[in-house]
């Protein structure tokens, strides 16, 4: 079982540069997250995605922007890449609504992106 | 606003017990779970609490209660693998998961 997998694990990107962090998951799972870690601190939610077609923001969307055409793909833009977007990329799936009746979420390997 | 707390960083004793708290301040509450993470990977679920009590899973147990915002992760029989960063998430009124800043977890020898 594959589950959550986030592509590419690391990344370093000049200050300006944008791209596009890959997420993926084959659990057929409609709830679709992505968080930022950045060290010593909690995950912030920036994106999240209750099905294809639809999106909403979460607590830091500043900076990003996602989409959602298929049940199984949520990638997460960076247009201008800012140092403070340096931190750690972990995305998430589950089955019902942010993991509640005892379904938790899902989560991908990370992505370490760092901006100089 | 929405608060979770937990300590920063716990030392324990291989083989001992430990007890990680957490206590929580969110605008309605669907449940509480923890999570554990290693360092540099992701997190995994733990445990689930949503009604007040103990659940045991094992050598982990969470305990809830509700009427005190408050929560503890207690690990039985600690092995050097334990050692990792332990993180309470509430799900607030609108099903949101709150996330604490997580407790680091050391384990001695």
């Amino acid at each position: 079982n594959a589950g959550v997998t986030q592509t590419p694990k690391f990344r370093i990107l000049k200050i300006g540069q944008s791209m596009t962090l890959q997420c993926a998951q084959d659990m057929n799972h409609n709830y679709m997250y992505w968080y930022r870690q950045d060290p010593g601190m909690g995950l912030k939610l920036i994106y999240y995605s209750v099905g294809a077609g639809i999106t909403d923001k979460g607590e830091v969307p500043n900076g990003y922007n996602v989409s959602r055409s298929t049940t199984e793909d949520f990638p997460l833009r960076l247009e201008l890449a800012a140092p403070s977007q340096t931190s750690v990329y972990f995305c998430a799936s589950s089955y019902s609504p942010q993991g509640s009746n005892n379904q938790p979420q899902h989560f991908g390997d990370g992505t370490r992106l760092s901006i100089l | 606003g929405q608060n979770i707390d937990q300590p920063t960083e716990m030392t324990a004793t291989e083989g001992a017990i430990v007890q990680i708290n957490c206590t929580y301040q969110t605008s309605g509450f669907n449940g509480l779970f923890w999570y554990q993470q290693h360092a540099g990977e992701a997190p995994t679920f733990l445990s689930y609490n949503v009604l007040d009590g103990l659940e045991e899973k094992g050598r982990f147990s969470s305990f809830l209660s509700r009427s005190k915002g408050y929560s503890y992760l207690l690990l039985k029989e600690l092995q050097m693998k334990d050692s990792a960063s332990y993180l309470c998430a509430v799900l607030d009124s609108n099903y949101q998961l709150i996330w604490g800043a997580g407790t680091k977890l050391i384990i001695k020898p």
